[in-house]
Protein backbone atom coordinates (compact mmCIF):
# COMPACT_ATOMS: atom_id res chain seq x y z
CA UNK A 1 0.00 0.00 0.00
CA UNK A 2 0.75 3.30 -0.93
CA UNK A 3 0.28 4.62 2.40
CA UNK A 4 -1.54 8.43 3.26
CA UNK A 5 -0.47 10.53 0.70
CA UNK A 6 -0.27 14.41 1.41
CA UNK A 7 0.39 16.94 -1.42
CA UNK A 8 1.96 19.35 -1.46
CA UNK A 9 4.82 18.50 0.40
CA UNK A 10 6.00 22.20 1.09
CA UNK A 11 3.63 25.37 0.52
CA UNK A 12 5.05 28.33 0.90
CA UNK A 13 2.23 31.57 0.16
CA UNK A 14 1.79 34.97 1.03
CA UNK A 15 -0.65 36.44 3.67
CA UNK A 16 -4.13 36.71 2.72
CA UNK A 17 -3.93 34.07 0.06
CA UNK A 18 -6.14 30.56 -0.13
CA UNK A 19 -3.88 27.15 0.83
CA UNK A 20 -5.52 23.78 -0.12
CA UNK A 21 -4.05 21.01 1.08
CA UNK A 22 -4.52 17.98 -0.09
CA UNK A 23 -4.89 14.18 1.26
CA UNK A 24 -5.63 10.53 -0.03
CA UNK A 25 -5.89 7.88 2.80
CA UNK A 26 -5.01 4.91 3.05
CA UNK A 27 -7.41 2.90 1.05
CA UNK A 28 -9.88 0.72 2.51
CA UNK A 29 -9.87 3.03 6.20
CA UNK A 30 -12.82 4.61 7.05
CA UNK A 31 -11.53 7.64 8.88
CA UNK A 32 -9.47 10.65 8.21
CA UNK A 33 -7.76 13.04 10.72
CA UNK A 34 -6.19 16.78 9.91
CA UNK A 35 -3.48 17.59 12.64
CA UNK A 36 -1.40 20.78 13.02
CA UNK A 37 1.58 20.44 14.84
CA UNK A 38 3.58 23.44 15.56
CA UNK A 39 7.16 23.36 18.19
CA UNK A 40 4.88 25.50 20.87
CA UNK A 41 1.38 23.80 20.39
CA UNK A 42 2.50 20.47 19.43
CA UNK A 43 -0.26 18.03 17.33
CA UNK A 44 -3.44 19.60 17.47
CA UNK A 45 -6.48 17.47 16.12
CA UNK A 46 -8.34 20.24 13.97
CA UNK A 47 -11.30 18.19 12.34
CA UNK A 48 -11.74 14.52 11.56
CA UNK A 49 -14.11 12.30 9.60
CA UNK A 50 -16.11 9.00 9.64
CA UNK A 51 -16.93 7.38 6.22
CA UNK A 52 -16.39 10.91 4.79
CA UNK A 53 -18.95 12.80 6.79
CA UNK A 54 -16.84 15.05 9.39
CA UNK A 55 -17.69 14.36 12.84
CA UNK A 56 -16.12 16.24 15.15
CA UNK A 57 -14.53 19.69 14.11
CA UNK A 58 -13.56 21.73 17.53
CA UNK A 59 -10.24 21.99 16.81
CA UNK A 60 -10.43 24.04 13.33
CA UNK A 61 -9.36 27.27 14.57
CA UNK A 62 -11.74 29.64 12.88
CA UNK A 63 -13.75 30.21 10.11
CA UNK A 64 -10.81 30.84 7.64
CA UNK A 65 -10.45 26.76 7.97
CA UNK A 66 -12.85 24.68 6.24
CA UNK A 67 -12.69 21.01 5.51
CA UNK A 68 -14.10 18.32 3.32
CA UNK A 69 -14.35 14.83 2.18
CA UNK A 70 -15.93 14.11 -1.35
CA UNK A 71 -15.47 10.90 -1.67
CA UNK A 72 -13.52 7.84 0.08
CA UNK A 73 -10.24 8.83 -0.86
CA UNK A 74 -9.87 12.11 -0.98
CA UNK A 75 -10.05 15.05 1.24
CA UNK A 76 -9.11 18.88 1.39
CA UNK A 77 -8.43 21.17 4.04
CA UNK A 78 -8.82 25.11 2.97
CA UNK A 79 -7.43 28.26 4.49
CA UNK A 80 -8.86 31.17 3.34
CA UNK A 81 -7.46 33.91 4.07
CA UNK A 82 -3.89 32.46 5.16
CA UNK A 83 -2.35 34.54 7.87
CA UNK A 84 1.36 33.89 8.98
CA UNK A 85 0.17 32.08 12.33
CA UNK A 86 -1.38 29.55 9.72
CA UNK A 87 2.69 28.39 9.63
CA UNK A 88 2.76 25.08 10.69
CA UNK A 89 3.15 21.53 9.58
CA UNK A 90 -0.20 20.03 8.39
CA UNK A 91 -0.62 15.89 9.00
CA UNK A 92 -3.38 14.14 7.53
CA UNK A 93 -3.94 10.54 8.73
CA UNK A 94 -6.63 7.83 8.29
CA UNK A 95 -7.47 4.51 10.71
CA UNK A 96 -10.14 1.56 10.28
CA UNK A 97 -13.47 0.86 12.24
CA UNK A 98 -15.04 -2.16 12.23
CA UNK A 99 -18.47 -0.33 13.74
CA UNK A 100 -19.86 2.17 15.51
CA UNK A 101 -16.98 3.41 18.07
CA UNK A 102 -15.48 0.17 17.54
CA UNK A 103 -11.80 0.05 16.23
CA UNK A 104 -10.55 -2.64 14.05
CA UNK A 105 -7.67 -5.50 15.34
CA UNK A 106 -5.21 -2.72 13.24
CA UNK A 107 -6.81 0.43 14.48
CA UNK A 108 -3.83 2.37 14.69
CA UNK A 109 -3.60 5.55 13.01
CA UNK A 110 -1.02 6.20 9.59
CA UNK A 111 0.33 9.43 9.00
CA UNK A 112 1.09 11.09 5.73
CA UNK A 113 4.41 12.46 5.98
CA UNK A 114 2.50 16.16 6.33
CA UNK A 115 2.52 19.43 4.46
CA UNK A 116 4.99 22.69 5.51
CA UNK A 117 3.44 25.19 4.97
CA UNK A 118 5.08 28.83 5.67
CA UNK A 119 2.94 32.31 5.23
CA UNK A 120 4.89 35.07 4.75
CA UNK B 1 -5.54 18.97 32.46
CA UNK B 2 -4.45 17.96 29.18
CA UNK B 3 -6.59 14.22 28.47
CA UNK B 4 -2.70 12.80 28.01
CA UNK B 5 0.17 13.88 29.86
CA UNK B 6 3.74 13.10 29.25
CA UNK B 7 7.24 14.60 30.80
CA UNK B 8 8.82 16.50 27.62
CA UNK B 9 12.11 15.27 28.16
CA UNK B 10 14.57 15.63 27.47
CA UNK B 11 15.92 11.83 28.56
CA UNK B 12 19.22 11.71 27.88
CA UNK B 13 20.74 8.26 28.26
CA UNK B 14 23.66 6.55 27.05
CA UNK B 15 23.97 4.10 24.49
CA UNK B 16 23.09 0.74 26.19
CA UNK B 17 20.84 1.98 28.79
CA UNK B 18 17.19 1.00 29.88
CA UNK B 19 14.83 4.25 29.68
CA UNK B 20 11.23 4.08 30.92
CA UNK B 21 8.59 7.09 29.97
CA UNK B 22 5.09 7.27 31.89
CA UNK B 23 1.99 8.56 30.35
CA UNK B 24 -1.05 9.58 32.25
CA UNK B 25 -4.81 10.05 30.87
CA UNK B 26 -7.47 11.92 32.49
CA UNK B 27 -10.45 10.11 31.11
CA UNK B 28 -11.45 6.63 32.62
CA UNK B 29 -13.42 5.97 29.73
CA UNK B 30 -10.81 5.98 27.41
CA UNK B 31 -11.14 2.37 25.26
CA UNK B 32 -6.99 2.03 23.09
CA UNK B 33 -3.90 3.22 23.93
CA UNK B 34 -0.67 3.72 21.34
CA UNK B 35 2.59 4.72 21.71
CA UNK B 36 3.99 6.54 18.37
CA UNK B 37 7.33 7.57 17.72
CA UNK B 38 8.12 10.92 15.69
CA UNK B 39 11.72 11.37 14.18
CA UNK B 40 12.62 15.14 13.54
CA UNK B 41 10.87 16.88 10.95
CA UNK B 42 8.86 13.69 10.56
CA UNK B 43 5.37 12.43 11.13
CA UNK B 44 4.66 9.98 13.83
CA UNK B 45 4.76 6.37 13.38
CA UNK B 46 2.95 3.88 15.37
CA UNK B 47 5.56 1.98 18.18
CA UNK B 48 3.18 -0.09 19.42
CA UNK B 49 -0.07 -0.42 20.60
CA UNK B 50 -0.65 -1.25 24.34
CA UNK B 51 -2.55 -4.11 25.58
CA UNK B 52 -4.28 -4.79 29.00
CA UNK B 53 -1.77 -7.73 29.80
CA UNK B 54 1.30 -5.58 28.75
CA UNK B 55 2.92 -6.41 25.45
CA UNK B 56 6.15 -6.60 24.60
CA UNK B 57 8.17 -6.28 21.10
CA UNK B 58 12.14 -6.33 21.09
CA UNK B 59 13.34 -3.95 23.13
CA UNK B 60 9.85 -2.85 23.86
CA UNK B 61 7.83 -3.58 26.45
CA UNK B 62 4.23 -1.33 27.14
CA UNK B 63 2.52 -1.84 30.35
CA UNK B 64 -1.51 -0.42 30.88
CA UNK B 65 -2.58 0.57 34.46
CA UNK B 66 -5.84 1.18 34.00
CA UNK B 67 -6.42 1.40 38.11
CA UNK B 68 -3.73 4.76 37.79
CA UNK B 69 -4.86 5.65 34.53
CA UNK B 70 -1.26 5.58 32.67
CA UNK B 71 0.78 3.56 30.53
CA UNK B 72 4.40 3.02 30.26
CA UNK B 73 7.43 2.28 27.51
CA UNK B 74 10.36 0.59 28.65
CA UNK B 75 13.16 0.83 26.26
CA UNK B 76 16.13 -1.82 27.00
CA UNK B 77 19.47 -1.68 25.67
CA UNK B 78 19.14 1.77 24.46
CA UNK B 79 20.32 2.23 20.78
CA UNK B 80 21.68 5.70 18.92
CA UNK B 81 18.63 5.38 16.42
CA UNK B 82 16.44 5.40 19.61
CA UNK B 83 16.75 8.76 19.50
CA UNK B 84 13.05 10.47 18.56
CA UNK B 85 10.07 11.79 20.44
CA UNK B 86 7.88 9.37 21.35
CA UNK B 87 3.88 10.12 21.70
CA UNK B 88 1.40 8.52 23.87
CA UNK B 89 -2.02 8.03 22.43
CA UNK B 90 -5.45 7.23 23.90
CA UNK B 91 -9.13 6.79 22.33
CA UNK B 92 -12.01 8.12 23.98
CA UNK B 93 -14.52 5.90 24.56
CA UNK B 94 -17.57 6.66 22.13
CA UNK B 95 -15.44 8.73 19.90
CA UNK B 96 -12.96 7.91 17.14
CA UNK B 97 -10.60 10.46 18.41
CA UNK B 98 -7.10 9.89 19.11
CA UNK B 99 -6.05 11.88 21.78
CA UNK B 100 -1.73 12.48 21.66
CA UNK B 101 0.35 13.95 23.94
CA UNK B 102 2.92 16.45 23.66
CA UNK B 103 5.74 13.84 24.07
CA UNK B 104 8.92 12.84 25.37
CA UNK B 105 11.83 13.51 24.15
CA UNK B 106 14.90 10.85 24.13
CA UNK B 107 18.41 10.86 23.19
CA UNK B 108 20.47 8.41 23.15
CA UNK B 109 24.33 8.92 23.13
CA UNK B 110 26.93 7.44 22.38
Amino acid sequence: DAGVIQSPRHEVTEMGQEVTLRCKPISGHNSLFWYRQTMMRGLELLIYFNNNVPIDDSGMPEDRFSAKMPNASFSTLKIQPSEPRDSAVYFCASSLWSGLFRLAADGSQYFGPGTRLTVL
Amino acid sequence: RKEVEQDPGPFNVPEGATVAFNCTYSNSASQSFFWYRQDCRKEPKLLMSVYSSGNEDGRFTAQLNRASQYISLLIRDSKLSDSATYLCVAILSGTYKYIFGTGTRLKVLA
